[in-house]
């Protein structure tokens, strides 16, 4: 089966620093880029970013509005990827999901979701 | 603030069709990029229902219709039945600087 898991969410201070997890299975997990979103209490979707797969040098793109605090990176052998946000702020609480897009035809297969609440 | 708009709610009875609109602009659905939509039944994971080519992923029933034309699109829900209710939202890329890839602001249908 073709999954997606996200983990690292919790409850953090305004100011530090949260790691999120993104595991796959069921699929080359090298062969797709991987995206990150996430969604505010109530509101809707936003892409965060993604990080394209070795085969593009594994770079990474940026929603304006977290470009400096957001990055992500990956493991290939673990079949994971990361999303590390810095000096986080209440308004980066929200569930946070990663997706692929396995066709070129929209983001196709997404995780759980992992929720984060920033608040002191 | 999302750079595509949807209107906040639609509601129709059973068996009605609905209509869900997504502006946008001349840097995002205007440029022919691709438009996507995607369901989200409350507290679960989006799904992605239309793809760009106005393609249903398998299991997606054919009561779900894509519309482009200018700078917005459409999706259609005919037929209405009880576990369409759900937030749809429409997704495109955007060429703007530091923009990428954009969502609507998310429709709520509701079925009466």
């Amino acid at each position: 089966e073709v999954q997606l898991v996200e983990s690292g969410g919790g409850l953090q201070q305004p100011g530090r620093s949260l790691r999120l997890s993104c595991t796959a299975s069921g699929f080359t997990f090298r062969d797709y880029a991987l995206h990150w979103f996430r969604q505010a209490p109530g509101k809707g979707l936003e892409w965060v970013g993604f990080i394209r797969t070795q085969g593009y040098g594994g770079t990474t793109q940026y929603a304006a509005s977290v470009k400096g605090r957001f990055s992500i990176s990956r493991d290939d052998s673990k079949s994971i990827a990361y999303l590390q946000v810095n000096s986080l702020k209440t308004e980066d609480t929200a569930v946070f999901y990663c997706a692929i897009d396995s066709s070129y035809n929209g983001f196709d297969v997404w995780g759980q979701g992992t929720t984060v609440t920033v608040s002191s | 603030q999302s750079v595509l708009t949807q209107p906040p709610s639609v509601s129709g009875a059973l068996g009605q069709r609905v209509t869900i609109s997504c502006t946008g602009s001349s840097s995002n659905i205007g440029a022919g990029y691709d438009v996507r939509w995607y369901q989200q039944v409350q507290g679960t994971a989006p799904k992605l229902l239309l793809n760009g080519n106005d393609n249903r992923p398998s299991g997606v029933p054919d009561r779900f219709f894509g519309s482009v034309s200018g700078t917005s699109a459409s999706l259609a829900i005919s037929g209405l039945q009880a576990d369409d209710e759900a937030d749809y939202y429409c997704q495109s890329y955007d060429s703007s600087l530091g923009a990428y890839y954009v969502f609507g602001s998310g429709t709520k249908v509701t079925v009466l």
